[in-house]
């Protein structure tokens, strides 16, 4: 039985360009969860998926960020016109349902802007 | 790995002895409570829950006790082993919410 799969797992971008994060939750799981985690703290979240739907996006940036999680396929994160502020762990939990529930994570994607 | 810090609370132990890791949190109203072990370069991975009506709970070698009094949460391993070396991090809920509220983390060093 897989984990939570991302890919990919390392992606250098230039300012301005666009960075592209893919998710395939576990088998079974129907809930999504992207957190960004800066250098010497901790994971924070940003944003929370069901299938074709955002439930909470309240700790995704209102401007250059969003995300998707299709009826099909993995959820994406999206950055558009990436700056080097961006530059971070992003890391994709699932879980089966969503409240009190444990949330499995991924192994990450690290972003480095240049 | 960029997910461990020069800066953060490094707790020290030899091969064999046991270890404690501790974390305050500060709403009342936090329900679930997860510990996470995360190796350089890795995501987090789930060790051991516990939800706020219990305050003990046990697994292979770790045990995580709760004092809902004093707001604290702590992270026994038992025997510890080089293979336990990582940032270790509490995270919470708050009115079983989906959304995981990370403590800043502990370095664990195992020393041989």
């Amino acid at each position: 039985n897989a984990g939570v799969m991302q890919n990919p797992r390392h992606l250098v971008r230039r300012r301005g360009q666009e960075a592209r994060l893919r998710c395939s939750p576990m088998k079974g799981h129907s809930h999504v969860y992207w957190y960004r985690q800066l250098p010497e703290e901790g994971l924070k979240f940003m944003v929370y998926l069901q299938k074709e739907n955002i439930i909470d996006e309240s700790g995704m940036p209102k401007e250059r960020f969003s995300a998707e999680f299709p009826k099909e396929g993995p959820s994406i994160l999206r950055i558009q016109q990436v700056v080097r502020g961006d530059s971070a762990a992003y890391f994709c939990a699932s879980s089966p349902r969503g409240r009190g529930e444990t949330q499995y994570f991924g192994p990450g994607t690290r972003l480095l802007v240049l | 790995g960029e997910s461990v810090g020069l800066h953060l609370p490094t707790l020290s132990v030899q091969e064999g002895d046991n270890s404690i890791i501790n974390c305050a949190y500060s709403n009342s109203a936090s329900d679930y409570f997860i510990w996470y072990k995360q190796e350089s370069g890795k995501g987090p991975q789930f060790i051991i829950d516990i939800r706020s009506n219990m305050d003990k709970r046990q697994g292979q070698r770790v045990t995580v006790l709760l004092n809902k009094t004093v707001k604290h949460l702590s992270l026994q391993i038992a025997a510890t082993q080089p293979g336990d070396s990582a940032v270790y991090f509490c995270a919470e809920t708050v009115d079983s919410s989906y959304k995981l509220i990370f403590g800043s983390g502990t370095r664990l060093l195992v020393r041989p």
